[in-house]
């Protein structure tokens, strides 16, 4: 069955620090891959979103790698800030739908940025 | 205003009892999705609609029905809550690949 695997230990960075998160996946020929923020309490926001032809893509500090011989997505945050410190999900389309119309995500990834 | 929101923010209610969560949304989106999301889980799936004539089960539907009454709104009902019902409860819509969510709705069935 299609499996999507976050590191559910929190990661605990130091402000200013590069904060890197992974995303595996098996049982998978996705799409899109995307990166979702969710605060406690609240719905997630989306980030990023990278195509399977894609390999990076870039968005102020934010940077997602997309390597399909892996099936492996990295997530990096750099010059961390404490208000970086949330829940990270990775999102998967499933292929054949045209669009990220439905999506699987994984249990995420809480970063705490400390000072 | 908020872009998708759900009614109420919070409820708890006893087995037995049947419950309708509500979802607005102001995007003008065609799509929308309802998740539970529960603690080491993740946000799993449970109906989606594609337009107001379109409505498919996700991957955990048993136990929920939902009405599609217009483009701009998508209920959620449990006809009959459990204890295992129990989550946390998003609203989602999405025009082409990301998803908007709402605040989220926490339901406690005792």
């Amino acid at each position: 069955s299609q499996k999507i695997e976050q590191n559910s230990e929190a990661l605990n960075i130091q402000e200013g620090k590069t904060a890197t998160l992974t995303c595996n996946y098996t049982n998978y020929s996705p799409a899109y891959l995307q990166w979702y923020r969710q605060d406690p309490g609240r719905g997630p926001v989306f980030l990023l979103l990278i195509r399977e032809n894609e390999k990076e893509k870039r968005k102020e500090r934010l940077k997602v790698t997309f390597d399909t011989t892996l099936k492996q997505s990295l997530f990096h945050i750099t010059a961390s800030q404490p208000a970086d410190s949330a829940t990270y999900l990775c999102a998967l389309d499933r292929v054949g739908t045209g669009t990220a119309s439905k999506l699987t995500f994984g249990t995420g990834t809480r970063l705490q940025v400390t000072l | 205003d908020a872009d998708v929101t759900q009614t109420p923010r919070n409820r708890i209610t006893k087995t037995g009892k049947r419950i309708m969560l509500e979802c607005s949304q102001t995007k003008g989106h065609d799509r929308m999705y309802w998740y539970r999301q529960d603690p080491g889980l993740g946000l799993r799936l449970i109906y989606y609609s594609f337009d107001v004539k379109d409505i498919n089960k996700g991957e955990i539907s048993d136990g929920y029905s939902v009405s599609r009454q217009a483009q701009a709104k998508f209920s959620l009902s449990l006809e009959s809550a459990i204890p295992n019902q129990t989550a946390l409860y998003f609203c989602a819509t999405s025009e082409r690949n990301e998803q908007f969510f709402g605040p989220g709705t926490r339901l406690t069935v005792l």
